[in-house]
């Protein structure tokens, strides 16, 4: 079975600072899924950004980035310029892949703070 | 907001009542997941449905009962349920159950028993 493991359960930041939040999985396969979610408190889950584990570039939207280490399997995901509203629980999540292999597997999350 | 809405946002029961949540997606997606999120632990996937057909029931005791009437519209009936079931149940959507398909999560509701 797949695990996927947040070791930080908390990280904080200050603003306009760049941050890493680490994730690292388990898996068999060799070809998956791999996102960061995230969650303000109170709100929706809303995806940050994935990862096909096919592709070798980095995936990247606006200030998120991710370092995706296929052969280390680990997936950290990389905030610059941070922003209070970046404030949230973040969940690293894996979905494998072939079939309706639809299931995602998170992990425990980290609560990330942004210090003005 | 995601395109999937959630009703009730908050609700308290007793063990004794049945209450059902409602989770409404607006996207045209096919397929919707039930999660159950407890403090300290994973997200959970409780129930899967694939247009409108149950696909998969994650071992979830039958005091949970889902409903899925239409592609659009999800619903978790509850019923003798206990203290420990007290959580955030998310609902989810997606264009398929494919695995290279996102889901997008509703706001959730977070569940009390008393």
């Amino acid at each position: 079975a797949q695990t996927v493991t947040q070791s930080q359960p908390e990280m904080s930041v200050q603003e306009a600072e760049t941050v890493t939040l680490s994730c690292t999985y388990d898996t068999s396969e060799s070809d998956y899924y791999l996102f960061w979610y995230k969650q303000p408190p109170s709100r929706q889950m809303i995806l940050v950004i994935r990862q096909e584990a096919y592709k070798q570039q980095n995936a990247t939207e606006n200030r998120f980035s991710v370092n995706f280490q296929k052969a280390a399997k680990s997936f950290s995901l990389k905030i610059s310029d941070s922003q209070l509203g970046d404030a949230a629980m973040y969940f690293c999540a894996y979905r494998g892949s072939g079939g309706s292999n639809y299931k995602l597997t998170f992990g425990k999350g980290t609560l990330l703070t942004v210090n003005p | 907001e995601t395109g999937v809405t959630q009703t009730p946002r908050h609700l308290v029961m007793g063990m004794t009542n049945k209450k059902s949540l409602k989770c409404e997606q607006h996207l045209g997606h096919n397929a919707m997941y039930w999660y159950k999120q407890s403090a300290k632990k994973p997200l959970e996937l409780m129930f899967v449905y694939n247009f409108k057909e149950q696909t998969e029931n994650n071992s979830v005791p039958s005091r949970f009962s889902p409903e899925c009437p239409n592609s659009s519209h999800l619903f978790l009936h509850l019923h003798t349920l206990q203290p420990e079931d007290s959580a955030l149940y998310l609902c989810a959507s997606s264009l398929s159950v494919l695995d290279q398909e996102t889901q997008y999560f509703g706001p959730g509701t977070r569940l009390l028993v008393l």
